[in-house]
């Protein structure tokens, strides 16, 4: 069955620090897709990036920057030289077929990440 | 502007008392879904629609109904509301890319449901 495991529940770090947010998944499919989403303390749900399963390239973008390794099942995420408006808690999620057709789409717990001036 | 409507964005209901909380697109999406967030669950998808008249359940429909008779609209419907609905519920749309690939999924607001 599909399963998104985000083991760390809250990371306190200092501005500057880098920080690297865990995602551990389970599927039968071959063909899926994951993602990072970010809910700042305003509550709204932001999309940060997409990656199906057949693209394992590394990502950076800015200061985030995703690491996707088929082998352990894993898609981490790494903030370099964290801010403070980079508090927010932050979700992976998994994406793929359906018993019926159609995406389901399964969230992890979350990660809460505090970064302190 | 491209956005992802709900409304009512807050209710407080009782027990037993029909409700629908209203979702609206206007990206011409295909996929609309909606989950329900609690502390320490992430967010759970309750029901997504790949398409006008077609719904599938996600991993906890139970207490819900959806309808999606026009590609814009995909209304939330509880039946009769219990306490353990009380939750937050966001809906969701995307487009479904080329080979009908899962894509990024646009949140609305949020409506905060409290069922006393």
């Amino acid at each position: 069955a599909q399963k998104v495991t985000q083991a760390q529940t809250e990371i306190s770090v200092v501005e500057k620090e880098d920080v690297t947010l865990d995602c551990v998944y389970e599927t039968r499919d071959t063909t899926y897709y994951l993602f990072w989403y970010k809910q700042p303390p305003s509550g709204e749900l932001v999309f940060l990036i997409r990656r199906n399963s057949f693209d394992e390239q590394n990502e950076i973008s800015g200061r985030y920057s995703w690491n996707f390794q088929k082998s352990t099942s894993s898609f981490n995420f790494t903030i370099t030289a964290s801010q403070v408006v980079d508090s927010a808690v932050y979700f992976c999620a998994l994406s793929e077929a359906g018993d019926t057709g159609g995406f389901k789409t399964i969230f992890g717990a979350g990660t809460r990440l505090f970064v302190k001036a | 502007e491209a956005q992802v409507t709900q409304n009512p964005r807050y209710l407080i209901t009782v027990t037993g008392k029909k409700l629908t909380v209203t979702c609206s697109q206007n990206m011409n999406h295909e996929y609309m879904s909606w989950y329900r967030q609690d502390p320490g669950l992430g967010l759970r998808q309750i029901y997504y629609s790949m398409n006008v008249e077609v719904t599938d359940k996600g991993d906890v429909p139970e207490g819900y109904k959806v309808s999606r008779k026009e590609k814009r609209n995909f209304p939330l419907i509880l039946e009769s509301p219990s306490p353990n609905q009380t939750s937050l519920y966001f809906c969701a749309s995307s487009l479904l890319g080329p080979g009908q690939g899962s894509y990024e999924q646009y949140f609305g607001p949020g409506t905060r449901l409290t069922v006393t």
